[in-house]
């Protein structure tokens, strides 16, 4: 079985643009959940998704928003970036709601924001 | 004070010896997971626990509920489980910060 994809690997972007990241979880799981991690704040939640619906969401700004998609595929967008959201960006998928099942994580995609 | 708490912050073995790593938590929680995040980037998970005891291989996994308390042991150690080794809660009952994470223990096990 495929683990979980995130596209791109790396993203180099400038200080006001907006970017789209793209996780593909394992076939079956219905939960894909992001996370940012950076060497200041360690890893923090973003948000889950679970059939297409938002279920919960971690404390960052409206700028960070995502999606799945019905073949629950994620996206996630962050506009007008910001030199502070350079990180490493993870997802990662579960059988079940976040409360249920083991993590399955991707491996990443180290965004630079110049 | 952060809702989860881990020691030590760093840790160096002997090939060989026992290893202790301790996760103390402040929030109700749903499970407890134990990550291991290897230079690169790249996670795995190791353990999802609400309650007892899990064993696996040479990890082991235990949590007391009452006391809000978890440990990861990892028996024989070897330098390949050099790594950062990360405690995170599931949060019961939170709409935000779903999902709360220590912020991790870096192991090195010299041969």
């Amino acid at each position: 079985k495929a683990g979980v994809t995130q596209t791109p690997r790396y993203l180099i972007k400038t200080r006001g643009q907006q970017v789209t990241l793209s996780c593909s979880p394992i076939s079956g799981h219905r939960s894909v959940s992001w996370y940012q991690q950076t060497p200041g704040q360690g890893l923090q939640f973003l948000f889950e998704y679970f059939s297409e619906t938002q279920r919960n969401k971690g404390n960052f700004p409206g700028r960070f928003s995502g999606r799945q998609f019905s073949n629950s595929r994620s996206e996630m967008n962050v506009s007008t970036l910001e030199l502070g959201d350079s990180a490493l960006y993870l997802c990662a998928s579960s059988l079940e709601i976040l409360d249920n099942s083991p993590l399955h994580f991707g491996n990443g995609t180290r965004l630079t924001v110049t | 004070k952060n809702e989860v708490e881990q020691s030590p912050q760093n840790l160096t073995a002997q090939e060989g010896e026992f290893i202790t790593i301790n996760c103390s938590y402040s929030v109700g929680i749903s499970a407890l997971h134990w990550l291991q995040q290897h230079p690169g980037g790249g996670i795995v998970s190791l353990f999802m626990l609400s309650s007892g005891k899990k064993k696996h291989g040479r990890l082991i996994a235990t949590i007391n509920i009452q006391e809000k308390h978890s440990s990861l042991h990892i028996t024989a150690s070897h330098p390949r489980d050099s790594a950062v080794y990360i405690c995170a809660v599931t949060n019961y009952g939170g709409a935000t910060n779903k999902l709360i994470f220590g912020t991790g223990t870096l192991l090195a096990v010299q041969p």
